[in-house]
């Protein structure tokens, strides 16, 4: 089976940079997806990261090192729209089905 | 583009009944993947379909089936519902050879 963790909540002030972890326990690793959720709304595509190290898009930077199972997703400038879920997931074997981490709900304050 | 659409967004049933919720993927989008998200498990996956075949599967009781039709659009059901089938259901459509998956806004079911 998979393992998946992630901090169960962060918060962050406004204007600063975060770090959400995401470390894994997988056989056959394939890549590893980020998503943002919002509250009450479907989660949407962040970033997908096959090879080790780092892709950056904009404010958001994602950082893969299969080696070490582990992953983080770096938020740059926060903004408070930026509070939401972020969900890890996993494929790995044969099939593209992600596995979820329970996610990591961020709270940005002023 | 349209996105994933699924309906009904909000259900609420009673202990024993069935329900059938639907989502139409991205048109072109032939891989739909359905999933459960509840406060305390997360995202779990239900079940894959390609093609109108059922390609992979998790690890849900038998009350909790589905199907894709040949325009690709998937319905799922689940009969004999339970209080902790409460959750909201996620339907996630994928590009053949793409990366990511595009999510619905969900059905919230609530069982009564």
């Amino acid at each position: 089976g998979q393992n998946i963790d992630q901090p169960t909540e962060m918060t962050a002030t406004e204007g600063a940079i975060v770090q959400i972890n995401c470390t894994y326990q997988t056989s056959g690793f394939n890549g590893l997806f980020w998503y943002q959720q919002h509250a009450g709304e479907a989660p949407t595509f962040l970033s997908y990261n096959v090879l080790d190290g780092l892709e950056e898009k904009g404010r958001f930077s994602s950082f893969l090192s299969r080696s070490k199972g582990y992953s983080y997703l770096l938020l740059k400038e926060l903004q408070m729209k930026d509070s939401a879920s972020y969900l890890c997931a996993v494929i790995s074997g044969g099939s593209y089905i992600p596995t979820f981490g329970r996610g990591t709900s961020l709270i940005v304050h002023p | 583009k349209a996105g994933v659409t699924q309906t009904p967004r909000y259900l609420i049933k009673t202990r024993g009944q069935q329900v059938t919720l639907s989502c139409s993927p991205i048109s072109g989008h032939r891989s739909v993947s359905w999933y459960q998200q509840t406060p305390g498990q997360g995202l779990q996956f239900l079940f894959e379909y390609f093609s109108e075949t059922q390609r992979n599967k998790g690890n849900f009781p038998g009350r909790f089936s589905g199907r894709q039709f040949s325009n690709s659009r998937s319905e799922m059901n689940v009969s004999t519902l339970e209080l902790g089938d409460s959750a909201l259901y996620l339907c996630a459509s994928r590009e053949t050879g793409g990366d990511g998956y595009t999510f619905g806004s969900g059905t919230r079911l609530t069982v009564v």
